[in-house]
């Protein structure tokens, strides 16, 4: 069974980074053949995607985001994070990490943005 | 990008009843070289991560039950629930992953009625 935990600060101030990592166990991301992605869900909205990254260090990010989000790999601590930049009350989410077959997340870390 | 237009927005079903949740994409999701419709469907229940039900549009996840199936190709896809299940109550959303970014529909939030 594969296992995904997310892992950061619940409460970040407008204009600063939101930084979250995700941890992964039951599965090497450095072995593994799929990306490794984060979703989030704002408050009363669906799932938002985005991005992803492989084990090559190769991102995709979602394009209303770019220049503000950075996803990074640490394969020696199987592990992936999430950067966001400059963030408003509009980043206030719930914020999942997944394999991106769908098939394995995480629990899910709600992060707020607020003064 | 892409977009999913689920159909409808909510419903309520008897428990043992049939459910039907619709999900139009903008854009064609079969991809020819292999023959697949790259669609994904999900529950969604409070305070959980999205659970993947099928993907490729009709194939289950292991573990998942049964009385879950999914069909369409191209833009048009279904999933449908047989004999409804307390447990069964949830949102369920559709997604492609044919083209980034793999977006969503909005959700169907399916109820007992």
């Amino acid at each position: 069974q594969v296992y995904l935990q997310e892992s950061g600060p619940g409460l970040v101030k407008p204009s600063e980074t939101l930084s979250l990592t995700c941890n992964v166990s039951g599965a090497s991301i450095k072995s593994d053949v799929y990306y490794w992605s984060w979703i989030r869900q704002r408050p009363g909205k669906g799932l938002e995607y985005i991005g992803h990254i492989y084990k090559t260090g190769s991102t995709y990010y979602r394009p209303s985001l770019r220049g503000r989000v950075t996803i990074s790999v640490d394969t020696s601590k199987n592990q992936f994070s999430l950067r966001l930049t400059s963030v408003t009350v509009a980043d206030t989410a719930i914020y999942y990490c997944a394999r991106a077959k769908g098939d394995f997340w995480g629990q899910g870390t709600l992060v707020k943005v607020s003064a | 990008d892409i977009v999913m237009t689920q159909s409808p927005d909510s419903l309520a079903v008897s428990l043992g009843e049939r459910a039907t949740i619709n999900c139009k994409s903008s854009q064609s999701l079969f991809y020819s070289s292999n023959n697949m419709n790259y669609v994904a469907w999900y529950q969604h229940k409070p305070g959980q991560p999205p659970k993947l039900l099928l993907y490729w549009a009709s194939i289950r996840e292991s573990g998942v039950p049964d009385r879950f199936s999914g069909s369409g190709s191209g833009t048009d896809f279904t999933l449908t629930i047989n004999s409804l299940q307390a447990e069964d109550v949830a949102i369920y959303y559709c997604q492609q992953f044919r083209d980034t970014p793999y977006t969503f529909g909005q959700g169907t939030r399916l109820e007992i009625e």
